[in-house]
């Protein structure tokens, strides 16, 4: 069964600094991984995907996070932070199949000091 | 403007009532989904359908129900066999029925038992 690991629940950073948001996924294949971006009391909103085509993905707003098979990682990424992406972060891995084959991780909460 | 629109935002519940939340969409998806968010522990599927008139569960069904009567909506009813019903309620779409991961999300009903 695939899984996913968001191995901080808060991130603090100041403005104009790099972000990290670091993801950890088990996958007895090389799954889909995606990162969804969610402002506070609204919906999820995609950030960008891994489809096994190139291994460093760009997304919005600046973000991009790098596939890493031997390490299993899907780190999230941005060289300068603004105010804006003050948000929650989730990483997700795609099951394999079927309607329901999502897996969210339980989410980091990304927190930037003026 | 195309999306997803969920109602109502807020909504207060007592004890041994049910409820019904609205999802509608205008994307021309066929895949609709119901996901609950709970502090700290990511997104997690309620139900989802593939197709109008069809509908499987997913992992938390207990205590709720929904209908797919027309591919542009997917009411959720949360019943009182719901024993912690309080949460953040999301509605969320797919183009295609087999889950590339690509979602595009409502803005949440907040519900609240008192």
């Amino acid at each position: 069964a695939q899984s996913v690991t968001q191995l901080d629940s808060h991130v603090s950073v100041s403005e104009g600094t790099p972000v990290l948001l670091r993801c950890n996924y088990s996958s007895s294949y090389s799954p889909s991984l995606f990162w969804y971006v969610q402002h506070p009391n609204k919906g999820l909103q995609l950030l960008l995907k891994y489809t096994s085509a190139a291994t460093l993905v760009k997304g919005i707003n600046g973000f991009e996070a790098e596939f890493k098979k031997s390490e299993t990682s899907f780190h999230l990424t941005k060289p300068s932070a603004h105010m804006s992406d003050a948000a929650e972060y989730f990483c997700v891995v795609e099951k394999g199949g079927g309607a329901d084959g999502l897996t969210f991780g339980k989410g980091t909460h990304l927190i930037i000091q003026p | 403007d195309g999306g997803i629109t969920q109602s109502p935002k807020y909504l207060f519940r007592k004890e041994g009532q049910n409820v019904t939340l609205s999802c509608e969409q205008n994307l021309n998806h066929d895949a609709m989904y119901w996901y609950r968010q709970d502090p700290g522990q990511g997104l997690r599927l309620i139900y989802y359908s593939q197709i109008v008139n069809d509908f499987q569960k997913g992992d938390i069904a207990e205590g709720y129900s929904v209908s797919r009567e027309k591919k542009e909506s997917f009411p959720l009813t949360v019943t009182s066999a719901q024993k912690n019903p309080t949460a953040f309620y999301l509605c969320a779409s797919s183009r295609q029925a087999l889950n590339t991961g690509e979602l595009f999300f409502g803005e949440g009903s907040r519900l609240t038992v008192l």
